[in-house]
């Protein structure tokens, strides 16, 4: 069983387009994470939630929207994609502040 | 100065080598203490969680050192397998929900 789950694992896409990506957890975690990895695999908080409320922004562009419908889930949206929004991007989900299990990334590319 | 830095890396080792990787971070009071292992094209696996009073886990040993803001990880008898980037892991801010990442340093183990 596919403990945290994100779709799609690739997507490619043009500049201006908006785009989703989705994840859902069924380890019981009550917080869960999105990040950014960039090309220097330099990887980046972007999100967190605790149980379903929004926690921690870190000055990411209002372009971003996370929304968590449930615990178990929290989606992704990004409005008029830039090639700098380029990278992968992970979601992860733990108990607060212990050990976070991660999804498998989404590698998305703008062109 | 960053909040988490890490040795720059890489190392390229001997099978059977040890190894260790450094780790600081800045803020006195962050929370839990973590390495992860990310092997390339995948996502971030916890390794180990780091304690004051140490940790092991067969080859490989944690130690936290709060007065000096210091983390590090010993491998021993290192493996072709333990090639990856090691990810030191901080948790801060209230609730410990803010989670940062160092840069990692990439381990290469050659036969």
């Amino acid at each position: 069983d596919t403990a945290v789950s994100q779709t799609p694992k690739y997507l490619v896409t043009q500049m201006g387009n908006d785009k989703s990506i989705k994840c859902e957890q069924n380890l019981g975690h009550d917080t869960m994470y999105w990040y950014k990895q960039d090309s220097k695999k330099f990887l980046k908080i972007m999100f967190s939630y605790n149980n379903k409320e929004l926690i921690i922004n870190e000055t990411v562009p209002n372009r971003f929207s996370p929304k968590s419908p449930d615990k178990a889930h929290l989606n992704l949206h990004i409005n008029s994609l830039e090639l700098g929004d380029s990278a992968v991007y992970f979601c992860a989900s733990s108990h607060i502040s212990y050990e976070q299990y991660f999804g498998p990334g989404t590698r998305l590319t703008v062109t | 100065r960053k909040e988490v830095e890490q040795d720059p890396g890489p190392f390229n080792v001997p099978e059977g080598a040890t190894v260790a990787f450094n780790c600081t971070y800045s803020n006195s009071a962050s929370q839990s203490f973590f390495w992860y292992r990310q092997d390339c094209r995948k996502e971030p696996k916890l390794l180990m969680s780091v304690y004051s009073s140490g940790n092991e886990d067969g080859r490989f040993t944690a130690q936290l050192n709060r007065a000096s803001q210091y983390i590090s990880l010993l491998i021993r008898d290192s493996k072709l397998s333990d090639s990856a980037t090691y990810l030191c892991v901080v948790t801060t801010g209230t609730g410990g929900f803010k989670t940062i990442f160092g840069a990692g340093t990439r381990l290469f183990v050659k036969a």
